[in-house]
């Protein structure tokens, strides 16, 4: 079945450095990937999309990489700051159209002033 | 742009009563939206594509008859919790997009807490 695996549900960093999240999926074969981000009692705020015939992309201090060899998307924040503290997402476009994603758990980030 | 409206934000009901929330597009047309439930630490669980006049598809494991979906307008799709019990606590979320929308970008309500006593 498809699985969607984030690296972990906790990631403390400093402040000012730079946040890698990751996202790992198996017996999949998406045509996209998305990022969300996700503060507590809210609903998911859209990030990034990466198609599946692009290798990065970037959005400010956002930079998304997809690896469908890897099965693996790396999701970096640069000069990370506390604002940026927040449970993060990643989905994947599943079959049977109108758009539908499957989303993974989530991984929070916490940054440390 | 593309702003979705959830109301109420948060509820609280007595077993047994039904309970109803609301998702708006305020700003676009949804031809699609999306209902999902969410527990504590695990991800969005879709639980039913809602398309604008025609039936909710649900996925499998949800009782289409627990949770009553209605889209009858272009900016407004509604999720019914029938005789609500303390196992349908949870966080529910809707999101939409339309033709105004970029593509494959779901844009997502505030979500609602539901609390059954």
């Amino acid at each position: 079945s498809q699985k969607i695996e984030q690296n972990s549900e906790a990631l403390n960093i400093q402040e000012g450095k730079t946040a890698t999240l990751t996202c790992n999926y198996t017996n999949y074969s998406p045509a996209y990937l998305q990022w969300y981000r996700q503060d507590p009692g809210r609903g998911p705020v859209f990030l990034l999309l990466i198609r599946e015939n692009e290798k990065e992309k970037r959005k400010e201090r956002l930079k998304v990489t997809f690896d469908t060899t890897l099965k693996q998307s790396l999701f970096h924040i640069t000069a990370s700051q506390p604002a940026d503290s927040a449970t993060y997402l990643c989905a994947l476009d599943r079959s049977g159209g109108y758009q539908k994603v499957t989303f993974g758990i989530g991984t929070k980030l916490q940054v440390i002033p | 742009g593309a702003v979705v409206s959830q109301h109420p934000s948060r509820v609280i009901c007595k077993s047994g009563t039904s309970v109803k929330i609301e998702c708006r597009s305020l700003d676009f047309q949804a031809t699609t939206m999306f209902w999902y439930r969410q527990f504590p630490k695990q991800s969005l669980m879709l639980m039913a594509t809602s398309n604008e006049g025609s039936k909710a598809t649900y996925e499998q494991g949800v009782e289409k008859d627990k949770f009553l979906i209605n889209h009858a307008s272009l900016t407004l799709s509604t999720l019914t919790v029938t005789s609500a019990h303390p196992e349908d606590s949870s966080f529910y979320i809707c999101s939409a997009y339309g033709q105004a929308t970029s593509e494959n970008i779901q844009y997502f309500g505030a979500g609602t807490r539901l609390s059954v006593l």
